[in-house]
């Protein structure tokens, strides 16, 4: 299973960092993906790291504000989103990767199971 | 970036009923296509997987298919339990997207 950190708050232009603990199997063999859900929206795909190399593959429209890694010793894998707007307040979810593959970057295909998820709101 | 449409965006069925929901990709995506339920308040869970294939534990009213462009997941006998939002995912190409979701109600 995949237990997340706990809800947060953050104001405008700030960093938050999202962590993603993992049991009950090997961490270093899956890969972990990223995706966070709006209030009331879908599902938008933030990316991907490989626990086993951390190795990354990110949207290209979260580039240069996420950093994804993993501490393998811990299981654990975090997500740091910085440079906070009102846009990113969101249900953040980890999920454990299922089928890998490397096409214009490496990253799981489907996603299970997912953690709990994060509340991260960005407000005033 | 794929876009991914899904109809109808909501179905309201009497349990027991046959439900079937529709995802168009904007490109072709061969067979890379996932469908996940979510329930109120919770995460997402895996049903399908490569438009077909049924993800272990999941039961078999559930199931998927299609390629290229046309997908539709369908519930065979709908139960209560059942009554959740459904997404579908694309997994051909970066950024991975998901469809728009379909709430699926009971009457």
């Amino acid at each position: 299973q995949l237990i997340q950190s706990g809800p947060e708050v953050r104001k405008p232009g700030a960093s938050v960092k999202v962590s993603c603990k993992a049991s009950g199997y090997t961490f270093s063999s899956f890969g972990i993906t990223w995706v966070r859900q709006a209030p009331g929206q879908g599902l938008e795909w933030l990316g991907w790291i490989s626990p086993y190399n951390n190795t990354t593959t990110h949207a290209q429209r979260l580039q240069g504000r996420v950093t994804m890694t993993t501490d393998t010793s811990a299981s654990t894998a975090s997500m740091e989103l910085r440079s906070l707007t009102s846009d990113d307040t969101a249900v953040y979810y980890c999920a454990r990767g299922m089928l890998m593959r490397c096409s214009g970057g490496c990253y799981s295909l489907y996603f299970d199971p997912w953690g709990q998820g994060s509340l991260v709101t960005v407000s005033s | 970036d794929i876009q991914m449409t899904q109809s109808p965006s909501s179905v309201s069925a009497s349990v027991g009923d046959r439900v079937t929901i529709t995802c168009r990709a904007s490109q072709g995506i061969s067979s890379y296509l996932a469908w996940y339920q979510q329930k109120p308040g919770k995460a997402p869970k895996l049903l399908i997987y490569a438009a077909s294939s049924l993800q272990t534990g999941v039961s078999s009213r559930f199931s998927g298919s299609g390629s290229g462009t046309d997908f539709t997941l369908t519930i065979s006998s709908l139960q209560p339990e059942d009554s959740a939002t459904y997404y579908c995912q694309q997994a051909n190409s970066l950024p991975l997207t998901f469809g728009g979701g379909t709430k699926v109600e009971i009457k």
